[in-house]
């Protein structure tokens, strides 16, 4: 059974550093990475894809790597916002079709 | 615009009166699935479906029906709730279930009395 888990589970920082989140997963044989933003009470949504074939993916501030062999990735966010306060999520699609999340890391960004 | 829906968003109600949450996607998609969310616990699979007519069951199934009669609707039914399936509910979808990212509806916030 794929396990993932995302550490810190809480992380502040003040405006303007840049954000590292990690994420690890116990099952290689994966489809595909996903990482998502859920503000509170509300819905998740899309941030970043990585394919399996895939080292990283890049959309503006964000940067997502993956290391397959070793079952890690990586959410970087550059120059942090109070706008980037949420908890974000880690979801990994296993060969059997199954998405697998992570507990999620809250990040808090003071102005 | 593409988009999941979903209704209600919010929804309080009673031990054993039966309930319906639809959901509702404009992307032509082929893979739907519900989640539920707890503290604690994370997001968890109930119930997906391959396709029109194709349902299966995820990691927590008991208490929950699904149906997927059209491609665009995949509703969840509650026979008789119960207060340990008070959540919150996320339908999601993608083209296939394999390689293209999942979108997640809003949520419904259920509360069982």
């Amino acid at each position: 059974k794929q396990e993932v888990t995302q550490i810190p589970a809480a992380l502040s920082v003040p405006e303007g550093e840049n954000l590292v989140l990690n994420c690890s997963f116990t099952d290689s044989a994966i489809y595909n990475l996903q990482w998502f933003r859920q503000d509170p009470g509300k819905g998740l949504t899309s941030l970043l894809l990585i394919q399996s074939s895939q080292r990283e993916q890049t959309s503006g501030r964000l940067n997502a790597s993956l290391d397959k062999s070793s079952g890690r990735s990586t959410l970087y966010i550059a120059a942090s916002q109070p706008g980037d306060s949420a908890t974000y999520l880690c979801a990994v699609k296993g060969l059997d079709y199954k998405l697998s999340f992570g507990a999620g890391t809250t990040v808090t960004v003071r102005a | 615009e593409a988009q999941v829906t979903q209704n209600p968003r919010y929804l309080i109600t009673v031990t054993g009166k039966k309930l319906t949450v639809t959901c509702s996607q404009n992307m032509n998609h082929e893979y739907m699935s519900w989640y539920r969310q707890d503290p604690g616990l994370g997001l968890r699979q109930i119930y997906y479906s391959m396709n029109v007519e194709v349902t299966d069951k995820g990691d927590v199934p008991e208490g929950y029906k699904v149906s997927r009669k059209e491609k665009r609707n995949f509703p969840l039914i509650l026979e008789s709730p119960s207060p340990n399936q008070t959540s919150l509910y996320f339908c999601a979808s993608s083209f296939d279930p394999g390689s293209y990212e999942q979108y997640f509806g809003p949520g419904t916030r259920l509360t069982v009395t």
